[in-house]
């Protein structure tokens, strides 16, 4: 079974709508976890880390579900801007991080 | 910027090459990764560095090879090159492994093999 899973999309949504994806982890002992966005031909950024239950940063906000293992990505107001691939990442400690496919945004005007 | 920087930036080569890709980690991190990412693909882990020594190591066979130094920066290796390895190699630079940290990358190297 893969480390992480992900819907790789493409999700389609309108500018403004409010979209979330959802990233399920088979390792229960994963004590942090990662989103990343990657933008075409460039390099993962990282967008947020989550510790405990969820973290929130501006239009987005980052859920962590332990009982189900999972681990959600909620963008609220889309931008154009926003249109990315979105990884994320649920390491052990010390474990390399190891990546899904990713799930693809894409913002419609 | 990360601080972590690669290089060369874009590179060719023909296929039986060998190829060295350079990587510079971030200050303080001592933890390196190296990664394959093929179009349409998410990073595909290859292996990692940890002071000098591999301590992790993803499912590539043996003419993918690596160094780390001692001043954490890093090189991975690949013989007899394919067509197939073709691909963005991504490095990444972490604080120490004891640490649940989070990676940052390079630009990344885009190599082409024909």
């Amino acid at each position: 079974r893969k480390e992480v899973e992900q819907d790789p999309g493409p999700f389609n949504v309108p500018e403004g709508a409010t979209v979330a994806f959802n990233c399920t982890y088979s390792n229960s002992a994963s004590q942090s976890f990662f989103w990343y966005r990657q933008d075409c031909r460039k390099e993962p950024k990282l967008l947020m880390s989550v510790y405990s239950s969820g973290n929130e940063d501006g239009r987005f906000t980052a859920q962590l579900n332990r009982a189900s293992q999972y681990i959600s990505l909620l963008i609220r107001d889309s931008k154009l801007s926003d249109s990315a691939t979105y990884l994320c990442v649920a390491p052990q400690m010390g474990t390399p991080l190891v990546f899904g496919k990713g799930t693809r945004l894409s913002v419609i005007a | 910027e990360t601080g972590v920087t690669q290089s060369p930036t874009h590179l060719i080569k023909t296929r039986g090459q060998q190829v060295t890709l350079r990587c510079s980690s971030q200050s303080g991190h001592n933890t390196v990764s190296w990664y394959q990412q093929a179009l349409g693909q998410g990073p595909q882990f290859i292996f990692q560095y940890y002071r000098e020594e591999e301590n992790g190591r993803g499912n590539f066979p043996p003419r993918f090879s690596g160094l780390q130094f001692p001043n954490y920066s890093s090189e991975l290796n690949v013989n007899a090159l394919e067509l197939d390895d073709s691909a963005l190699y991504l490095c990444a630079s972490r604080a120490p492994t004891g640490a649940n940290t989070e990676a940052f990358f390079g630009q990344g190297t885009r190599l082409t093999v024909v």
